[in-house]
């Protein structure tokens, strides 16, 4: 079985630049994650969705963060303009049902660092 | 505000020996415990987890143990192994609303 894949691995970008990153789940996992993890810290949760539909973004900083899930497949996870805070791990996940219970599956993460 | 901490940065443990990694939380309202594992480069893997209506859960040679009065739990590992030199992350959740809460990690490291 295939896992959650993300692209690319790494990313150097200048503050006010734009950055996206791409994630494709495991096939079949209705509920997608975003989580942002700063060095040090665990992952913090940016955005859940439902199939296409969100479910949870209350820490997802939207006038600089968008994300979409087009067709309840794939995702994309954009932030323009960059800040130099944004440095961090993104890390897309997947699973079957709320990972709350049955964990999600992780896929390798991108790191961005922002100069 | 830290809902969920795991205090000790690093451990390190004698491979053969007992592991014990540690998790204390504020909320009351988790239902949920899961434990994740964390290689270099990689992310996170699921490794246990444990309801709140439960007080231990045992996957092999890990185990699960949860004190809701003292808003505390551990992850016990028997015997060590090389390969548990990991991150572990404990994390926490209300399933009604999805969301996962973790902790920054523990770095175990298991010396031979």
């Amino acid at each position: 079985e295939a896992g959650v894949a993300q692209s690319p691995r790494y990313k150097i970008i200048e503050k006010r630049q734009s950055v996206a990153f791409w994630c494709n789940p495991i096939s079949g996992h209705a509920t997608l994650y975003w989580y942002q993890q700063i060095l040090g810290q665990g992952p913090k949760l940016l955005i859940q969705f439902q199939n296409n539909g969100v479910v949870d973004d209350s820490q997802l900083p939207k006038d600089r963060f968008s994300a979409e899930r087009l067709k309840g497949v794939d995702s994309t996870l954009k932030i323009q303009p960059a800040k130099l805070e944004d440095s961090a791990v993104y890390l897309c996940a997947s699973s079957l049902r709320t990972a709350s219970i049955y964990g999600a599956f992780f896929g390798q993460g991108t790191r961005l660092t922002v100069v | 505000d830290q809902q969920v901490k795991q205090n000790s940065p690093s451990l390190s443990v004698q491979e053969g020996r007992i592991s014990i990694l540690n998790c204390d939380y504020t909320n009351s309202m988790f239902d949920y415990f899961l434990w994740y594992k964390k290689y270099p480069a990689e992310g996170p893997t699921f490794l246990i987890s444990i309801s709140s209506i439960k007080d231990k859960n045992e996957d092999g040679r890990f185990t699960v143990f949860l004190n809701k009065s003292a808003k505390h739990l551990s992850l016990h590992i028997v015997p060590s192994q090389p390969g548990d030199s990991a991150v572990y992350f404990c994390a926490a959740s209300v399933t009604s609303n999805y969301q996962l809460i973790w902790g920054a990690g523990t770095k175990l490291i298991i010396k031979p």
